[in-house]
Protein backbone atom coordinates (compact mmCIF):
# COMPACT_ATOMS: atom_id res chain seq x y z
CA UNK A 1 0.00 0.00 0.00
CA UNK A 2 1.48 3.57 -1.04
CA UNK A 3 1.67 5.75 2.06
CA UNK A 4 2.68 9.53 2.00
CA UNK A 5 3.53 10.69 5.67
CA UNK A 6 4.00 14.51 5.95
CA UNK A 7 5.63 16.48 9.17
CA UNK A 8 3.89 18.01 11.28
CA UNK A 9 2.42 21.25 11.61
CA UNK A 10 4.87 24.52 11.92
CA UNK A 11 4.31 28.17 13.11
CA UNK A 12 6.99 30.47 11.71
CA UNK A 13 7.83 33.86 11.65
CA UNK A 14 8.14 36.36 8.26
CA UNK A 15 11.89 36.21 7.20
CA UNK A 16 12.18 32.34 9.05
CA UNK A 17 13.10 29.20 6.58
CA UNK A 18 11.24 25.96 6.53
CA UNK A 19 11.87 22.76 5.02
CA UNK A 20 8.55 20.29 5.28
CA UNK A 21 8.47 16.59 4.61
CA UNK A 22 6.93 13.67 2.77
CA UNK A 23 7.97 10.38 3.57
CA UNK A 24 7.11 7.83 0.80
CA UNK A 25 6.45 3.88 1.70
CA UNK A 26 4.82 0.91 -0.12
CA UNK A 27 6.35 1.77 -3.80
CA UNK A 28 9.37 1.89 -5.51
CA UNK A 29 10.24 6.05 -4.70
CA UNK A 30 12.72 6.42 -7.51
CA UNK A 31 9.95 5.67 -10.55
CA UNK A 32 7.50 7.93 -9.54
CA UNK A 33 6.95 11.80 -10.03
CA UNK A 34 5.98 13.16 -6.62
CA UNK A 35 5.09 16.49 -5.81
CA UNK A 36 3.40 19.18 -3.37
CA UNK A 37 -0.04 21.24 -3.72
CA UNK A 38 -0.77 24.41 -2.07
CA UNK A 39 -4.37 25.23 -0.33
CA UNK A 40 -4.42 28.98 1.31
CA UNK A 41 -7.22 29.56 3.71
CA UNK A 42 -10.52 29.47 2.11
CA UNK A 43 -9.19 28.82 -1.40
CA UNK A 44 -8.70 26.05 -4.03
CA UNK A 45 -5.78 23.83 -5.29
CA UNK A 46 -3.24 24.95 -6.55
CA UNK A 47 -0.32 22.52 -8.31
CA UNK A 48 3.31 23.72 -7.32
CA UNK A 49 6.24 21.79 -8.46
CA UNK A 50 7.09 17.65 -9.17
CA UNK A 51 10.20 15.82 -9.16
CA UNK A 52 11.40 12.54 -10.24
CA UNK A 53 13.09 11.00 -7.65
CA UNK A 54 15.19 8.67 -9.96
CA UNK A 55 17.00 11.80 -11.51
CA UNK A 56 16.01 14.70 -9.70
CA UNK A 57 14.16 16.34 -13.09
CA UNK A 58 11.65 19.15 -11.48
CA UNK A 59 9.13 20.90 -12.98
CA UNK A 60 7.81 23.90 -11.35
CA UNK A 61 4.53 26.18 -11.47
CA UNK A 62 5.94 29.43 -12.80
CA UNK A 63 3.82 31.25 -9.61
CA UNK A 64 5.93 29.12 -6.92
CA UNK A 65 9.68 29.09 -9.37
CA UNK A 66 12.04 31.05 -6.88
CA UNK A 67 9.93 31.27 -4.69
CA UNK A 68 10.36 27.61 -2.68
CA UNK A 69 12.56 24.53 -3.71
CA UNK A 70 11.86 20.61 -4.25
CA UNK A 71 13.66 18.06 -3.59
CA UNK A 72 14.32 14.16 -2.26
CA UNK A 73 16.48 12.07 -1.17
CA UNK A 74 16.53 8.76 -2.52
CA UNK A 75 18.06 6.77 0.18
CA UNK A 76 15.05 7.48 2.58
CA UNK A 77 12.37 7.89 0.41
CA UNK A 78 11.56 11.80 0.83
CA UNK A 79 10.43 14.60 -0.64
CA UNK A 80 11.03 17.83 0.65
CA UNK A 81 9.57 21.52 0.02
CA UNK A 82 11.87 24.46 1.65
CA UNK A 83 11.72 27.95 1.88
CA UNK A 84 14.46 30.04 2.09
CA UNK A 85 12.63 33.34 3.34
CA UNK A 86 9.06 32.70 4.46
CA UNK A 87 5.70 35.61 3.65
CA UNK A 88 2.42 35.66 5.39
CA UNK A 89 1.12 34.62 2.60
CA UNK A 90 2.94 31.49 2.41
CA UNK A 91 0.26 30.73 5.41
CA UNK A 92 -1.53 27.53 4.09
CA UNK A 93 -1.93 23.50 3.85
CA UNK A 94 0.36 21.80 1.68
CA UNK A 95 -0.03 18.46 0.69
CA UNK A 96 2.44 16.02 -1.01
CA UNK A 97 1.11 13.64 -3.74
CA UNK A 98 2.47 10.83 -5.96
CA UNK A 99 1.61 10.50 -9.59
CA UNK A 100 -0.43 7.41 -10.64
CA UNK A 101 2.47 6.58 -13.29
CA UNK A 102 5.69 7.36 -14.36
CA UNK A 103 4.46 9.75 -16.91
CA UNK A 104 5.40 13.32 -16.19
CA UNK A 105 2.09 14.90 -16.98
CA UNK A 106 0.37 12.04 -14.76
CA UNK A 107 -2.28 12.23 -12.16
CA UNK A 108 -2.19 12.54 -8.49
CA UNK A 109 -3.36 9.06 -7.25
CA UNK A 110 -1.82 8.95 -3.42
CA UNK A 111 -1.66 11.82 -0.99
CA UNK A 112 -0.29 12.61 2.25
CA UNK A 113 -2.30 14.32 5.23
CA UNK A 114 -0.97 17.87 4.72
CA UNK A 115 1.12 20.23 6.57
CA UNK A 116 -0.26 23.29 7.76
CA UNK A 117 2.39 26.14 7.42
CA UNK A 118 1.22 29.08 9.45
CA UNK A 119 3.37 32.05 8.96
CA UNK A 120 2.65 35.43 11.48
CA UNK A 121 4.75 38.12 13.37
CA UNK B 1 -5.46 32.50 -11.01
CA UNK B 2 -6.47 29.03 -12.62
CA UNK B 3 -6.39 28.29 -16.11
CA UNK B 4 -9.45 26.15 -16.19
CA UNK B 5 -12.58 27.52 -14.97
CA UNK B 6 -15.43 25.83 -12.86
CA UNK B 7 -18.92 26.96 -11.30
CA UNK B 8 -18.50 28.01 -7.94
CA UNK B 9 -21.39 26.13 -7.13
CA UNK B 10 -23.50 23.64 -7.84
CA UNK B 11 -26.71 21.90 -5.57
CA UNK B 12 -29.45 19.33 -6.28
CA UNK B 13 -31.36 17.06 -4.17
CA UNK B 14 -30.68 13.58 -2.73
CA UNK B 15 -30.86 11.07 -5.92
CA UNK B 16 -30.47 13.62 -8.66
CA UNK B 17 -27.87 14.30 -11.12
CA UNK B 18 -25.90 17.07 -11.02
CA UNK B 19 -23.27 18.41 -13.39
CA UNK B 20 -20.10 20.33 -13.23
CA UNK B 21 -17.96 21.70 -15.96
CA UNK B 22 -14.67 22.63 -16.59
CA UNK B 23 -13.27 25.28 -19.14
CA UNK B 24 -9.88 24.96 -20.29
CA UNK B 25 -7.83 25.82 -23.68
CA UNK B 26 -6.28 23.99 -26.24
CA UNK B 27 -2.76 23.59 -24.32
CA UNK B 28 -4.42 21.54 -21.31
CA UNK B 29 -7.50 20.43 -21.41
CA UNK B 30 -7.31 20.31 -25.75
CA UNK B 31 -4.56 18.35 -25.60
CA UNK B 32 -3.86 16.64 -22.40
CA UNK B 33 -5.99 14.20 -19.72
CA UNK B 34 -8.55 15.41 -17.52
CA UNK B 35 -8.66 14.25 -13.87
CA UNK B 36 -10.67 15.17 -11.57
CA UNK B 37 -10.50 14.82 -7.68
CA UNK B 38 -12.83 15.21 -4.35
CA UNK B 39 -11.37 17.25 -1.36
CA UNK B 40 -13.78 17.10 1.92
CA UNK B 41 -12.89 19.70 4.57
CA UNK B 42 -10.26 18.62 6.92
CA UNK B 43 -8.98 15.66 4.53
CA UNK B 44 -6.56 14.93 1.88
CA UNK B 45 -7.60 15.13 -1.72
CA UNK B 46 -9.28 12.16 -3.47
CA UNK B 47 -8.73 10.99 -7.35
CA UNK B 48 -12.41 10.76 -8.59
CA UNK B 49 -11.73 10.48 -11.94
CA UNK B 50 -8.73 9.92 -14.15
CA UNK B 51 -7.70 10.03 -18.43
CA UNK B 52 -11.06 11.67 -18.78
CA UNK B 53 -13.27 9.00 -17.86
CA UNK B 54 -10.91 6.26 -15.62
CA UNK B 55 -12.62 5.31 -12.75
CA UNK B 56 -10.08 4.15 -9.69
CA UNK B 57 -10.90 1.04 -7.87
CA UNK B 58 -13.44 2.19 -5.28
CA UNK B 59 -14.74 4.83 -6.57
CA UNK B 60 -18.96 4.21 -7.64
CA UNK B 61 -20.26 4.28 -11.02
CA UNK B 62 -22.04 6.99 -9.77
CA UNK B 63 -19.31 9.38 -10.67
CA UNK B 64 -18.52 9.73 -14.49
CA UNK B 65 -16.34 11.93 -16.45
CA UNK B 66 -16.04 13.13 -20.14
CA UNK B 67 -14.23 15.29 -22.17
CA UNK B 68 -14.86 17.13 -25.44
CA UNK B 69 -12.41 19.72 -26.95
CA UNK B 70 -11.57 22.43 -24.63
CA UNK B 71 -13.94 21.32 -22.04
CA UNK B 72 -14.51 18.45 -19.87
CA UNK B 73 -17.12 17.80 -17.46
CA UNK B 74 -17.92 15.67 -14.24
CA UNK B 75 -21.25 13.89 -13.54
CA UNK B 76 -22.36 12.90 -10.16
CA UNK B 77 -25.76 10.72 -10.47
CA UNK B 78 -27.92 9.22 -7.40
CA UNK B 79 -26.93 12.52 -5.47
CA UNK B 80 -26.32 11.28 -2.02
CA UNK B 81 -25.45 13.77 1.45
CA UNK B 82 -21.89 12.18 1.16
CA UNK B 83 -21.14 13.45 -2.05
CA UNK B 84 -21.32 16.98 -0.12
CA UNK B 85 -17.59 18.91 -1.20
CA UNK B 86 -15.54 20.24 -3.25
CA UNK B 87 -15.06 18.87 -7.07
CA UNK B 88 -11.39 20.37 -9.06
CA UNK B 89 -10.67 19.22 -12.46
CA UNK B 90 -6.85 18.72 -13.31
CA UNK B 91 -4.88 18.53 -16.50
CA UNK B 92 -1.73 19.13 -18.08
CA UNK B 93 -0.78 22.13 -19.28
CA UNK B 94 1.67 22.34 -22.21
CA UNK B 95 2.40 26.36 -22.01
CA UNK B 96 3.38 26.05 -18.71
CA UNK B 97 5.13 22.97 -18.56
CA UNK B 98 3.17 22.17 -15.67
CA UNK B 99 0.10 20.87 -13.99
CA UNK B 100 -2.85 22.64 -13.48
CA UNK B 101 -5.83 22.48 -11.27
CA UNK B 102 -9.58 24.08 -11.57
CA UNK B 103 -11.02 26.87 -9.66
CA UNK B 104 -13.27 24.22 -8.14
CA UNK B 105 -16.75 23.59 -7.21
CA UNK B 106 -18.60 23.16 -3.97
CA UNK B 107 -21.21 20.50 -4.33
CA UNK B 108 -24.20 20.83 -1.68
CA UNK B 109 -26.87 17.91 -1.86
CA UNK B 110 -29.99 19.94 -0.87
Amino acid sequence: EVQLVQSGAEVKKPGESLKISCEASGYSFINYWIGWVRQMPGKGLEWMVIIYPGDSDTRYNPSFQGQVTISADKSISTAYLQWNSLKASDTAMYYCARHGSSSVRSYFNSWGQGTLVTVSS
Amino acid sequence: QSVLTQPPSASETPGQRVTISCSGSSSNIGSNYVHWYQHLPGTAPKLLIYRNNQRPSGVPDRFSGSKSGTSASLAISGLRSEDEADYYCAAWDDSLSGGVFGTGTKVTVL
